[in-house]
């Protein structure tokens, strides 16, 4: 199973974008990219998943380099209520393996 | 749509004791999840159920941890006996799984334990 590496904290200023970046170099053809975020006290909350072409939707964007090996989870205006663990994970065969995410602080 | 349904919320039981978890996933998904989430770290796959077959229990200690899915519903996650590293959150989770990889993984928000 391929494996990611996150930073393990950003900060980030409330209303600008909160760009985090994640590495997956040895993500294979059929393996797709997932975001989750958790917020203390509550399970992991499904943000966007990818294969290889960009995706949107209400929560955020996810930009997956033309090589696969990298990918970037874009809130385009954080508040205060994303500050949570962002974790990216790379699954193959519904295999959904966490690694210790990225801290997202976003501060007024 | 009703969500993953954990129960209970919180157990505190002392070390040698036995603990049941409850979870009760999304209607119709085919795929549960248990995980263990001790503090300060990722969620960490215990066991993996398609219908009410057992596809991964890799990581699942099976000297004291045993799960069932009887019927390909609802799960039950057992800890006999507990240890004191056994505190942690457990979380369970579904998914649809009727696209391989391009279905997600929808969770409860946990039973969290203490072995004392």
């Amino acid at each position: 199973d391929a494996k990611t590496t996150q930073p393990p904290s950003m900060d980030c200023a409330e209303g600008r974008a909160a760009n985090l970046p994640c590495n997956h170099s040895t993500i294979s053809g059929n393996e797709y990219v997932y975001w989750y975020r958790q917020i203390h006290s509550q399970g992991p909350q499904y943000i966007i998943h990818g294969l290889k072409n960009n995706e949107t939707n209400e929560m955020a964007s996810l930009i997956i380099t033309e090589d696969r090996k990298s990918s970037t989870l874009i809130l385009p205006h954080a508040t205060l209520r994303d500050t949570a663990v962002y974790y990216c994970i790379v699954i193959n065969f519904n295999k959904f393996y966490f690694g210790s995410g990225t801290k997202l602080n976003v501060k007024p | 749509e009703a969500g993953v349904a954990q129960s209970p919320r919180y157990k505190i039981i002392e070390k040698r004791q036995s603990v049941a978890f409850w979870c009760n996933p999304i209607s119709g998904h085919a795929t549960l999840y248990w995980y263990q989430q001790i503090l300060g770290q990722g969620p960490k796959l215990l066991i993996q159920f398609q219908n009410n077959g057992v596809v991964d229990d890799s990581q699942l200690p099976k000297d004291r941890f045993s799960a069932e899915r009887l019927k390909g519903v609802d799960s039950t996650l057992k800890i006999q006996p507990a240890k004191l590293e056994d505190s942690a959150v457990y979380l369970c989770a579904s998914s649809l799984a009727d696209r391989g990889n391009n279905s997600p993984l929808h969770f409860g928000n946990g039973t969290r334990l203490t072995v004392t």
